[in-house]
């Protein structure tokens, strides 16, 4: 079945220290996404990408990084510049064409970052 | 970007319907109007989406008020499965990212 998948689901980050979350999907969509959930919150956009090689920041894009080599793949980067970075991390996709924007977004299962 | 208003937290009788409200009077004409749900530690889903007219699926019916300055996510027999947080967001036409905009949801709570 069609997907995106989310890897790992537990990470633990030591001080200092970067890590980065896996974002798969074989949907052939055009845009990803990444957001970040703290508890009892809703989802805040830390960055997207529109088209391979090409992405944009969201409003809470400072600390991360990510990169967009291939369609398939959105991989996200919480650096050490990134002083809270525990939360619940949820990647998703869409069909990206300004006439459909009826469509909905496809959502990964998340990755959840805590520090040592 | 148009946002929504929605109230933190309902309660609904197992088996009965349920109307969960959005406010967005700041839509535009070409806004879609998208439910999503969520339950805990997992990624939202997906229920229902409409432009002007309700929609039915098996999952929800989505009633947009003629103004479209608010719209009622209606479930028809609440289970316990049914208990998450409800969002309602607007994706406007012609741009992306930003657009899916999540704010806080609904919680709903499925009582036995």
């Amino acid at each position: 079945d069609g997907g995106i998948t989310q890897s790992p689901k537990y990470l633990f980050r030591k001080e200092g220290q970067n890590v980065t979350l896996s974002c798969e999907q074989n949907l052939n969509h055009d845009a990803m996404y990444w957001y970040r959930q703290d508890p009892g919150q809703g989802l805040r956009l830390i960055y997207y990408s529109q088209i391979v090689n090409d992405f944009q920041k969201g409003d809470i894009a400072e600390g991360y990084s990510v990169s967009r080599e291939k369609k398939e793949s959105f991989p996200l980067t919480v650096t050490s510049a990134q002083k809270n970075p525990t939360a619940f991390y949820l990647c998703a996709s869409s069909i990206d064409q300004p006439a459909r924007n009826n469509q909905p977004q496809h959502f990964g299962d998340g990755t959840r970052l805590s520090i040592l | 970007d148009a946002k929504t208003t929605q109230p933190n937290s309902m309660e609904s009788n197992e088996e009965e319907p349920v109307h969960l409200p959005c406010n967005h009077s700041t839509i535009s004409g070409t806004d879609y109007i998208h439910w999503y749900r969520q339950l805990p530690s997992q990624g939202p889903e997906y229920v229902i989406h409409g432009l002007t007219s309700n929609v039915n699926n098996r999952m929800a019916s989505l009633a947009i008020a003629e103004d479209r300055k608010s719209s009622t996510l209606i479930l028809h027999r609440a289970t316990l499965r049914d208990a998450a947080v409800y969002y309602c967001i607007l994706r406007a036409r012609g741009n992306t990212g930003n657009q899916f905009y999540f704010g806080t949801g609904t919680s709903l709570t499925v009582i036995p």
